[in-house]
């Protein structure tokens, strides 16, 4: 089954640690985007890439960090600097630029990382 | 930042009801704006890409429109069904950006 897979679908983790959320996609898309969901709020995009090797950051970007070595993974590292890190992490990925604004992106699971 | 809003932000219908939401958003660089439904304990699946003023589309009882002069669009719904309960999302995409700025959603719930 194609489609997008994200692990852990929740993740406790100590004040101060570093922790990395994992996303994969196998639709052979070459964008990926990570967005966080906090209570009453909409989706917000932390990094996006349309090509490997490539990424740019979105509108909350402070205390994030990603790569992109492979197509399929995009996976997001969520630092010590990031003051307020518990909250709910969507990844998506969608076809890519040039397909004449039909961009649709695809969603995974979701992880729900709480920090204590 | 540009702003999406969408309204309501909640409401209960009647199974039956037909019912509509707005999603406004900044008329100016104009792109492309999403609809996806997003139901509990589920991912967001994409409803409609919409790209021109004046687009309407439909799929099933579920429709859509488009006016990228003034900045707005509807979602429809004729004849809600308790399945049709989900979280209603848009997002848009400004020219010269691959970025989509989504709303806060419309969380709709189908009575039955």
């Amino acid at each position: 089954d194609g489609g997008i897979t994200q692990s852990p679908k929740y993740l406790f983790r100590k004040e101060g640690q570093n922790v990395t959320l994992s996303c994969e996609q196998n639709l052979n898309h070459d964008a990926m985007y990570w967005y966080r969901q906090d209570p009453g709020q909409g989706l917000r995009l932390i990094y996006y890439s349309q090509i490997v090797n490539d990424f740019q950051k979105g509108d909350i970007a402070e205390g994030y960090s990603v790569s992109r070595e492979k197509k399929e993974s995009f996976p997001l590292t969520v630092t010590s600097a990031q003051k307020n890190p518990t909250a709910f992490y969507l990844c998506a990925s969608s076809i890519g630029p040039g397909t004449s604004g039909r961009n649709e992106q695809f969603f995974g699971p979701g992880t729900r990382l709480t920090v204590l | 930042i540009l702003n999406v809003e969408q309204s309501p932000q909640s409401l209960h219908v009647q199974e039956g009801d037909s019912t509509n939401f707005t999603c406004s958003f900044p008329s100016s660089n104009f792109y492309a704006l999403h609809w996806y439904r997003w139901e509990t304990a589920k991912s967001p699946e994409a409803l409609f890409v919409m790209t021109l003023n004046g687009d309407e589309k439909k799929k099933g009882r579920i429709s859509a429109t488009l006016n990228t002069k003034e900045g707005y669009s509807y979602l429809y719904i004729k004849g809600s069904q308790p399945e049709d309960s989900a979280t209603y999302l848009c997002a848009l995409r400004t020219s010269g950006t691959y970025k989509y700025i989504f709303g806060t959603g419309t969380r709709l719930k189908v009575l039955a």
